[in-house]
């Protein structure tokens, strides 16, 4: 069984500082990695997909590494609407997502 | 693109309900589209998926042999038919729009806002 383990669970920012999310796979996933932004209530947002591929409208301060069984979320300077929760997301060997992490304002 | 997923409601165990998802913006019936679920402080869950032109469909272990999903590409809408409702079925269940269709390696590049099923007596 895949499993996906994100860390931290909570990471605690200050406006306009870098975050640096961690996504684990239990086996590699090769670049089939996707990161999410979600807001409770709001549609999910597709950020990175590819490992490192920012999608259509997805501002530079987001960027994306990492390959097999590693992968990191960066995002330089956040922003206000930066406040939300990461789920990152396998899709080499079906489907499975991170628990998540909840990026707080400081 | 968008899509709007609707038809979330209370409901008690052993019963049914439908979601629909109405699409638009992109060409509906060249795209693969998924159901994923969210339960109370849980993480995400893949349901299901069907591709697009409604020849294959595709479920979670969890709701095999009591979820169908389906699509009519004429109105642009997916559907999902769910029968013998448990209460691990409550969650939020969400529309997504896959990144293309027949593809192995499939990401998720819209998502609707969710509809919220409940399964309570």
């Amino acid at each position: 069984e895949m499993v996906m383990t994100q860390s931290p669970a909570t990471l605690s920012v200050s406006p306009g500082e870098r975050a640096t999310l961690s996504c684990r796979a239990s086996q590699s996933v090769s670049s089939n990695l996707a990161w999410y932004h979600h807001k409770p209530g709001q549609a999910p947002r597709l950020l990175i997909y590819g490992a490192s591929t920012r999608a259509t409208g997805i501002p530079a301060r987001f960027s994306g590494s990492g390959s097999g069984t590693e992968f990191t979320l960066t995002i330089s300077s956040l922003q206000s609407e930066d406040f939300a929760i990461y789920y990152c997301h396998q899709y080499n060997h079906g489907h499975t997502f991170g628990q998540g992490t909840k990026v707080e304002i400081k | 693109v968008q899509v709007l997923d609707s038809g979330g409601d209370l409901v008690r165990p052993g019963g049914s309900l439908r979601l629909s998802c109405a699409a638009s913006g992109f060409t509906f019936n060249t795209y693969t589209m998924s159901w994923v679920r969210q339960a109370p402080g849980k993480g995400l869950e893949w349901v299901s998926a069907i591709y697009g032109n409604g020849g294959s469909t595709f479920y979670a272990d969890s709701v095999k042999g009591r979820f169908t999903i389906s699509r009519d590409n004429s109105k642009n809408t997916l559907y999902l038919q769910m029968n013998s409702l448990r209460a691990d079925d409550t969650a939020v269940y969400y529309c997504v729009k896959e990144s293309s269709d027949y593809n192995p390696y499939p990401y998720f590049d819209s998502w609707g806002q969710g509809t919220l099923v409940t399964v309570s007596s």
